[in-house]
Formats: C-alpha cells, structure tokens, sequence
C-alpha cells in the first residue's frame, strides 16, 4: 500500500514569506498529523484531525500558522508570514484511527529553511 | 509536566557489537511506547510497539524492553551493523489525554563504524 506522501520535499522562502506544505495520508486513515522537528530535537505535534474535524491543535502558533483538511483526506499546513525560527522539517503522519493502539505512519517530511 | 528523555544523545560503535538505548519517561500512566528510526533527509519508521500491559517486544535484532514502574525503556539492538547508522527516537503515548498524542525524546544519533 502507498505510504505517506508529502510535497515539496525541500523549500528556501525569505522570512515574512508564506509558504504552504500538502500531506496525502494512507487511504482510509481517518486520523492525520502534523509535526515540526527543529534540528536536534524530537517531532512536537502541531495539529491532529479526526476526519476533517480539529481534536488537538494546542501547540499551533495560531498566529502564524494553519491548517486544513476540508473533505477528510488531503491536509495543507500554511505559515504566514514565517520566521527564522520556523527552519524545521515539518512531518505529516496518518492513522487509522485515534485510538492508542493505532500505529502512526510519517511521511518524509518537508524541509523548511527560512532565510 | 510530561517528557521523554533518551540517553545518551550520540553513540559510536564498531561494527558487531551489541548496543543499548535508553529512554526515560517521567509518568507511568502510558498507553503505550514505541521505537522510531529517523534516516537523515527521510521520516520515521516504527521499529517496535509496547503495550503498556508487556514487558518487551522483539524484531530480528531488535529486542525492546519496558518497566513502567521505573518509568524506562531499553532498546537493544545485537550484532549492530553500518546499517543501522540512524537516529532512534522513543515516542510514549501518555494517558489522561483524549487524543493519545505521541510525546517524543530528542533521539539518540547512533553511527556504527565498519
């Protein structure tokens, strides 16, 4: 089965740049995520949604940062206007459900250098 | 507060040897932990999943183990080999949340020298 897929798979914006990052997750994964891992650091969920639906988007800097997945499959993660401190890979990872037994499954990432 | 910690940060190991990870947890009410390795410029792979209701988990040369009371994991990986040169990451599912969110350590970089 196809895994995970991310696009781009690199991007170089300038700060106070937008920048916008696409997930397709596993077909039928009904839960999808986003992360950030900044160098040297472990993955920190941003936002994960259950069908279309936010369940927990607390560590989201709403101020810059959304994201959507309005018909339950393809998610877009955006970054406006970005900052210097956004360098990070940003992963997107499905499961197929929420419950604690489902195994995650990541995408390769995209990688964001902000300039 | 709720955090996952892995020692050491990097190892470096001759090829054959066996090896071991740890990783450390601060809450013993947890779902689950599970083992990521992180190839540099790729995403995760789910190398191992521990219930919180096992001891210890084993695939091929991985062999992980898990005692909640200690609040600890191990990963042991035997006869390592160039192959396994990868970041290893420990993820714990912390219970009381609603969503079962992954709390993940910082990695440990290990390189396995031929």
């Amino acid at each position: 089965e196809a895994g995970v897929a991310q696009s781009p798979r690199y991007k170089i914006i300038e700060k106070r740049q937008s920048v916008a990052f696409w997930c397709n997750p596993i077909s039928g994964h009904a839960t999808l995520y986003w992360y950030q891992q900044i160098l040297g650091q472990g993955p920190k969920l941003l936002i994960q949604f259950q069908n279309n639906g936010v369940v927990d988007d607390s560590q989201l800097p709403k101020d810059r940062f959304s994201a959507e997945r309005l018909k339950g499959v393809d998610s877009t993660l955006k970054i406006q206007p970005a900052k210097l401190e956004d360098s990070a890979v940003y992963l997107c990872a499905s499961s197929a459900g929420t419950a604690s037994f489902y195994e995650q499954y990541f995408g390769p990432g995209t990688r964001l250098t902000v300039t | 507060k709720q955090e996952v910690t892995q020692i050491p940060a990097a190892l470096s190991v001759p090829e054959g040897e066996n090896l071991v990870l740890n990783c450390s947890f601060t809450d013993s009410a947890i779902y689950n932990l599970q083992w990521f390795r992180q190839d540099p410029g790729k995403g995760l792979t789910s190398l191992l999943l521990i219930q919180s209701s096992q001891r210890e988990q084993t695939s091929g040369r991985l062999n992980a183990s898990l005692d909640k009371s200690s609040g600890r994991s191990t990963l042991y990986i035997a006869a390592s080999q160039p192959g396994d040169s990868a970041t290893y990451l420990c993820a714990v599912r912390y219970s009381g949340g609603s969503n079962y969110k992954l709390t993940f350590g910082k990695g440990t970089l290990l390189t396995v020298n031929p």
